[in-house]
């Protein structure tokens, strides 16, 4: 069974970091690309980042581009998302989701629970 | 990167057919059949119903239908049941990925 557990979220001052963590299970983790997808309250969804099967691709959405930091250890199965210099707009719920392939092409099949990140003094 | 754009809501009673829209550019939804469709009811994930355009998941109900025309893809839902009640997000691939602002379905 797939499994997808975010952690790492909490509540953090603006411009501070934060590091999330999604561990895998239940699939093959360094055959598939993997997603970043948050969701502010009451919003819609936003991709933030993903990032290819090999690693050696990654995309970020303007909103956080130099800020956050995808990245992938494929020998602990775990996805990564580094947040830095947070700001009260990167408030959400932060989801995880597996690709079906190791390049991302939207066929996001499997997600997390999700991790909330609250920014604010 | 802006968003794809989607009614903020749509209504049907049981057993009708309803369809929602979800209007891009053509840098996005009228250059790439990677269009998909997640399923979010309150408080859950996200759950994947279409991908590429039309396909369905394995073990979907065929009521969900997904369809594309120029800058615009549709979801079509068929048989209207209660559960269908959720919000709906398309999303396309535009050299990166972008969401619809999403639609909440209300079964009357």
């Amino acid at each position: 069974e797939v499994q997808l557990v975010e952690s790492g979220g909490g509540l953090v001052q603006p411009g501070g970091s934060l590091r999330l963590s999604c561990a895998a299970s239940g699939f093959t983790f360094s055959s598939n690309a993997m997603i970043w997808v948050r969701q502010a309250p009451g919003r819609g969804l936003e991709w933030v980042s993903s990032i290819r099967g090999s690693g050696d691709t990654t995309d970020y959405a303007d909103s956080v581009k130099g800020r956050f930091t995808i990245s992938r250890d494929d020998s602990k199965n775990t996805l990564y998302l580094q947040m830095n210099g947070l700001r009260a707009e990167d408030t959400a719920i932060y989801y995880c989701a597996k690709d079906r392939w190791v390049i991302p092409t939207g066929r996001f099949d499997y997600w997390g629970q999700g991790t909330l990140v609250t920014v604010s003094s | 990167q802006s968003a794809l754009t989607q009614p903020a809501s749509v209504s049907g009673s049981p057993g009708q057919s309803i369809t929602i829209s979800c209007t891009g550019t053509s840098s996005d939804i009228g250059s790439y059949n990677l269009v998909s469709w997640y399923q979010q009811h309150p408080g859950k994930a996200p759950k994947l119903i279409i991908y590429e355009v039309n396909k369905r998941p394995s073990g979907l109900s065929d009521r969900f239908f997904g369809s594309k025309s120029g800058n615009t893809a549709s979801l079509t839902i068929s048989g209207l049941q209660a559960e269908d009640e959720a919000d709906y997000y398309c999303c396309s691939y535009s050299g990166t990925w972008v969401f619809g602002g999403g639609t909440k379905l209300t079964v009357l």
